[in-house]
């Protein structure tokens, strides 16, 4: 719950390149979700993975989980401009509780 | 399509006045939850609630009322407006009985409390 709390963390990238950003959870969770935010706009999830899966692939995205060492990282390869967005990671300690939304990480890719 | 669909997109309020934000979904889901965000932060769970009558308090609910009155329709009440308020205030749904549903959320209430 302390998260929000905490400022956004900053990366700046050039077009082309590839980034990956972390996420420390302090319970146990049963998924991550990783939510893209845009400016003006609420955050919609574009990557989940499942607490029995070590990596999850979506087009340019990759979503890892260790959940050893309660982490989780999110990369996009060949970043474009338009990847320019917030991305918060998000756990669920159990099936049926609440989301619990990490600091999350502004992303800006410029050309 | 389903959605959440916040109003009003953005309100100026003076110190001590009440307001009220709405949020209406079409997803047909039991939980409901309000987040506020402050410029360079994440998402603070304010309320939330698990289907119609019912409100729970989320980790910041002190200065915030909520009330369900159906499964759609969820609102944030601001009794005495603060500018401490002052913040982007986000609406979510998500389906309580799916283990790996996400949340969908609205675009938000940009509120201005002077």
């Amino acid at each position: 719950s302390q998260w929000g709390e905490e400022n956004l963390q900053a990366l700046s990238i050039q077009e082309g390149e590839d980034v990956t950003m972390n996420c420390s959870y302090k319970t146990y969770t049963t998924v991550v979700h990783w939510y893209r935010q845009d400016s003006g706009r609420g955050p919609a999830l574009i990557i989940l993975i499942r607490s029995n899966e070590r990596e999850k692939r979506s087009g340019r995205l990759r979503a890892t989980l260790d959940t050893s060492s309660q982490s989780s990282s999110l990369s996009i390869t060949a970043a474009q401009c338009e990847d320019t967005a917030v991305y918060f990671c998000a756990t669920k300690p159990s099936s049926f509780s609440k989301l619990v939304f990490g600091q999350g990480t502004s992303l800006s890719v410029v050309p | 399509e389903a959605a959440v669909t916040q109003s009003p997109r953005n309100k100026v309020a003076v110190t001590g006045g009440k307001v009220t934000l709405s949020c209406n979904q079409t997803n047909n889901h039991n939980n409901m939850y309000w987040y506020r965000q402050d410029t360079g932060h994440g998402l603070r769970l304010i309320h939330y609630s698990y289907g119609a009558g019912s409100t729970e308090k989320g980790d910041i609910p002190d200065g915030y009322k909520a009330s369900r009155p159906s499964q759609e329709n969820f609102s944030l009440i601001l009794e005495l407006a603060t500018p401490s308020q002052t913040s982007v205030y986000f609406c979510a749904s998500g389906d309580a009985w799916t283990a790996n549903s996400d949340y969908t959320f609205g675009s938000g209430t940009r509120l201005l409390v002077i």
